[in-house]
C-alpha cells in the first residue's frame, strides 16, 4: 500500500456542525501532517505529528482539533468553523524529513 | 521567518526546456523540495536536494546552491500534461513552507 487515504472527499457542514477529517496511511511513516490550501494557494502547515505526538501547532484556532490515534491514522475534528475555513485539507505522511505523500484531500465547504 | 520566492507564472510550448527558479530566506535548512499540483489534484513529490548540485528525474532536474539560497527546477522536453503549478518547499526538521507555486502553461 503506498498511498495516503482522506475521507470524506467532500464535505459541507454548517457553522455549528461537528465534524471529522480521517487520514489513513499503510507506508509505515512516522510523520504525519495536516495542511489548509486555499484555491490559488500554496497548502499551509496546520499540524505536525511525530510518531504520534504533536509536534508542532501553527496557531491554529482551537476550532480545528487534531488527533493521532495510532501510526497509520489522523483525525482532525472540525467544530464551530467559520465560512472562511472553507479550503482544501491535505493530509501528508513523510518517512523523514524530505519528502511528503500527500492524500486527495478533502473540500470542506462551511455554509 | 522564512520567505520562499518564485515566478508566479511561465508559458512555454511543447518540446521545450523550462527553468522555475526558488530562492528562500529560512531561519533552518535541511533541504530543498518540488511538488507538481494539478488543478483539482493533491500536491505530488517531484524532486528533493539537500546537498548543492544538480538531481536528474528523468525529464525533471533539480538543482540547489546552499550558498546562495537558491535553487531551480528543470523540464525538458515539455508535454501537454506537465501544465500544472509547481511549488517549491523548505524542510526544516518536521517543518515544511511551500512558496506560492509557478502556473506553468504549455502550449501547443
Amino acid at each position: 500500500d503506498t498511498e495516503v487515504t482522506q475521507t470524506p472527499k467532500h464535505l459541507v457542514m454548517g457553522m455549528t456542525n461537528k465534524k471529522s477529517l480521517k487520514c489513513e496511511q499503510h507506508m509505515g511513516h512516522r510523520a504525519m501532517y495536516w495542511y489548509k490550501q486555499k484555491a490559488k494557494k500554496p497548502p499551509e502547515l496546520m499540524f505536525v505529528y511525530s510518531y504520534e505526538k504533536l509536534s508542532i501547532n501553527e496557531s491554529v484556532p482551537s476550532r480545528f482539533s487534531p488527533e493521532c490515534p495510532n501510526s497509520s491514522l489522523l483525525n482532525l475534528h472540525l467544530h464551530a468553523l467559520q465560512p472562511e475555513d472553507s479550503a482544501l485539507y491535505l493530509c501528508a505522511s513523510s518517512p523523514r524529513d524530505n519528502t511528503q505523500y500527500f492524500g486527495p484531500g478533502t473540500r470542506l465547504t462551511v455554509l | 521567518g522564512q520567505s520562499l520566492e518564485q515566478p508566479s507564472e511561465v508559458t512555454a510550448v511543447e518540446g521545450a526546456i523550462v527553468q522555475i527558479n526558488c530562492t528562500y530566506q529560512t531561519s533552518g535548512f535541511y533541504g530543498l523540495s518540488w511538488y507538481q499540483q494539478h488543478d483539482g489534484g493533491a500536491p505530488t513529490f517531484l524532486s528533493y536536494n539537500a546537498l548543492d548540485g544538480l538531481e536528474e528525474t528523468g525529464r525533471f532536474s533539480s538543482f540547489l546552491s546552499r550558498s546562495d539560497s537558491y535553487g531551480y527546477l528543470l523540464l525538458q522536453e515539455l508535454q501537454m500534461k506537465d501544465s500544472a503549478s509547481y511549488f517549491c518547499a523548505v524542510t526544516d526538521n518536521n517543518d515544511m513552507r511551500f512558496g506560492a507555486g509557478t502556473r506553468l502553461t504549455v502550449k501547443p
